[in-house]
């Protein structure tokens, strides 16, 4: 069955810090990948996706990046954490075409001081 | 560009009443999906329900269910029965469908439900 790992849980990081959330799926080949972020009483907004290896595609201009450096790994990345960066992080995958369900991780939540 | 309201910041019932949640959205498109995702403390999303634009009938998924109207642009989530599991926040979401989901989902800001024993 397929599953999605994302780590760390929790987080707590300095301004200026860098930043690497990784999540990787397993049982699925060729996933659509996607990371979203939660502000405080917020709903989700979608950062980027990746429809294969190395191809991102960003929707908000921001502070983060993302890498797929294989297929089933997607990375959250950023050089110098803000303040504004704190937040509730979510993986998610949809296994390609023709599927109707979104898949979430566990979530990452960081907090920046 | 689409948008999804939710216009009810927090909602109450009474264990094993019925309690409905609204949803609205804007989109020029005329096919889609439709979300309902449920977000407990543990935060985990969890997909309560979907709905099909081009599907004129309601999904319902046991004690769940919806009244979607498309030409008003709206999509309200009915719990029926409801049970102290189903405390939580509550999401309206948006997808487009291009021979599928896209995966790119425009979520509304929430509803808080709590459920009175």
């Amino acid at each position: 069955s397929q599953t999605i790992h994302q780590w760390p849980a929790t987080l707590v990081q300095p301004v200026g810090s860098p930043l690497s959330l990784e999540c990787t799926v397993e049982g699925t080949s060729n996933p659509n990948l996607y990371w979203y972020r939660q502000a405080a009483g917020r709903g989700l907004q979608l950062l980027f996706y990746s429809v294969g290896i190395g191809q991102i595609s960003s929707e908000v201009p921001q502070n983060l990046s993302a890498s797929r450096p294989q297929d089933r790994q997607f990375i959250l990345s950023s050089k110098k954490l803000l303040l504004s960066d704190s937040g509730f992080y979510l993986c998610a995958w949809l296994p390609g075409q023709q599927n109707e369900k979104l898949f979430f991780g566990s979530g990452t939540q960081l907090s920046v001081l | 560009a689409q948008t999804v309201t939710q216009s009810q910041p927090e909602m109450s019932v009474q264990e094993a009443e019925t309690v409905t949640l609204s949803c609205t959205y804007d989109t020029s498109e005329s096919d889609y999906y439709l979300f309902w995702y449920k977000q407990p403390p543990s935060r985990q999303m969890i997909l309560v329900i979907r709905q099909e634009a081009y599907k004129q009938q309601n999904a319902t998924e046991n004690r769940f269910s919806v009244n979607f109207q498309k030409a008003a642009k709206s999509f309200s989530l009915k719990i029926s029965d409801s049970q102290l599991g189903d405390a939580a926040m509550y999401f309206c979401a948006y997808d487009m469908n291009y021979g599928g989901s896209q995966g790119n989902l425009i979520f509304g800001k929430g509803t808080k439900l709590s459920v009175k024993p």
